[in-house]
């Protein structure tokens, strides 16, 4: 099956600490994003990579780092720098600028608490 | 800076009714425009996407529409079904160096009842 893949699906850390999601994608896309969704809210872009060894920052980097190693992989790391970090944080991927439709798939997330 | 706005924030129907979602945003210079579907705890799911270019989009009995110059979308669904609720969020992509990057509204969050 082809798809995208995010662990853990509840991640549990105390503060101060930096943790890492994970999110993998099979779907042979060279573009993959971050999004962070908080309750009522629609998602907001924390950072997206058009190509492996690439990213730039969304609309709300700050606090949070990723990198771009392989073509089907894209962590993101929320550091302690991040002034509130709980949140739904959804990946997902697209065909890239080469792609004609730019439409994009979504994982299932991952839902992070910060006690 | 692009914003989009969804309207109405909650709708509740009963079975079998029509109805229309709306989204507009305020930067008419968009690439696309897609609409999602979110299940309470899940991903988003891709209904339907409509290129700047192109006018309406139709899947089964979702039908997008866009009117760009106006800065303007509908989501029509027909014919209702307790399945179809859920949260639906529009978004729109911006072209060039920015591709691929959404802005997204807030959902409308959508009952069906039986």
């Amino acid at each position: 099956d082809g798809g995208i893949t995010q662990s853990p699906k509840y991640l549990f850390r105390k503060e101060g600490q930096n943790v890492t999601l994970s999110c993998e994608q099979n779907l042979n896309h060279d573009a993959m994003y971050w999004y962070r969704q908080d309750p009522g809210q629609g998602l907001r872009l924390i950072y997206y990579s058009q190509i492996v060894n690439d990213f730039q920052k969304g609309d709300i980097a700050e606090g949070y780092s990723v990198s771009r190693e392989k073509k089907e992989s894209f962590p993101l790391t929320v550091t302690s720098a991040q002034k509130n970090p709980t949140a739904f944080y959804l990946c997902a991927s697209s065909l890239g600028a080469g792609g004609v439709s730019g439409k994009q798939y979504f994982g299932p997330g991952t839902r992070l608490t910060v006690t | 800076k692009q914003e989009v706005t969804q309207i109405p924030a909650a709708l509740s129907v009963p079975e079998g009714e029509n109805l229309v979602l709306n989204c507009s945003f305020t930067d008419s210079a968009i690439y696309n425009l897609q609409w999602f579907r979110q299940d309470p705890g899940k991903g988003l799911t891709s209904l339907l996407l409509i290129q700047s270019s192109q006018r309406e989009q139709t899947s089964g009995r979702l039908n997008a529409s866009l009117d760009k110059s106006s800065g303007r979308s509908t989501l029509y669904i027909a014919a209702s079904q307790p399945g179809d609720s859920a949260t639906y969020l529009c978004a729109v992509s911006r072209g060039g160096t920015s591709y691929g990057k959404l802005t997204f509204g807030q959902g409308t969050i959508l009952t069906v009842h039986p």
